[in-house]
């Protein structure tokens, strides 16, 4: 079972390129988040969704969007990245989006904007 | 507006000796409560959780916790760490906003273990 897959691992773009960080899960699971891990700020969120077919907004989401037309991905894009948005991301999932669900972490996409 | 506080940012400590890692956390409601365990260079990953019930959890690989709401704490402990428990832990709530559940992480605590 593999979880949940993110690709790239890590990843050197160019400031003004557009840049899409793939999430894809086998749990079935219904929700799915994606964070931002920054060196003494912790993990913040960027986007959720409940379910395929919803997206929403977390505590960080401009200059990010994502999509969800399966259960199993969850796509982040930067349409046009920028230095801000050097950060290691991370996916996870939960089987629904409920107070008490455990969420589960993909590996991380280490992301370096020049 | 809810939020957790982690006070140390790291925590040195010899193998086999005790550790505990603080978390505070502020809210106006009831809570739930995580610890989660961040191996390097490896996504985060369940310790313990605190739903209801009795207030000392138990974890994985020997750790616990207790939730003690007067002084809004859920500090995380191990009698005898190893050097494999080197790693980012981090404390969160859950709180219910708008419709979806959402986790509030602290900003972590890096414990170091040496031989």
């Amino acid at each position: 079972i593999a979880g949940i897959t993110q690709a790239p691992t890590s990843q050197i773009l160019a400031a003004g390129r557009r840049m899409t960080l793939r999430c894809t899960q086998d749990m079935r699971h219904n929700a799915m988040y994606w964070y931002r891990q920054d060196l003494g700020l912790g993990l913040r969120l960027i986007h959720y969704s409940n379910t395929a077919g919803t997206t929403g907004k977390g505590e960080v989401p401009d200059g990010y969007s994502v999509s969800r037309a399966n259960t199993d991905d969850f796509p982040l894009t930067l349409a046009s990245a920028v230095p801000s948005q050097t950060s290691v991301y991370f996916c996870a999932s939960s089987d629904s989006s409920g107070r008490t669900d455990t969420q589960y972490f993909g590996p991380g996409t280490r992301l370096t904007v020049l | 507006a809810q939020s957790v506080t982690q006070l140390d940012s790291q925590v040195p400590v010899f193998e086999e000796a005790p550790v505990e890692l603080r978390c505070n956390y502020s809210s106006s409601v009831s809570v739930y409560l995580f610890w989660y365990v961040q191996y390097p260079n490896q996504g985060l990953q369940l310790l313990l959780k605190y739903l209801s019930g009795s207030t000392l959890v138990k974890g994985i690989n020997g750790f616990e916790a207790e939730f003690n709401k007067s002084q809004t704490s859920f500090h995380l402990r191990k009698p005898s760490v190893h050097i494999s428990d080197t790693a980012e832990y981090f404390c969160a709530v859950s709180v219910l906003s708008y419709n979806t559940d959402k986790l509030i992480f602290g900003t972590g605590t890096r414990l170091q273990v040496f031989p």
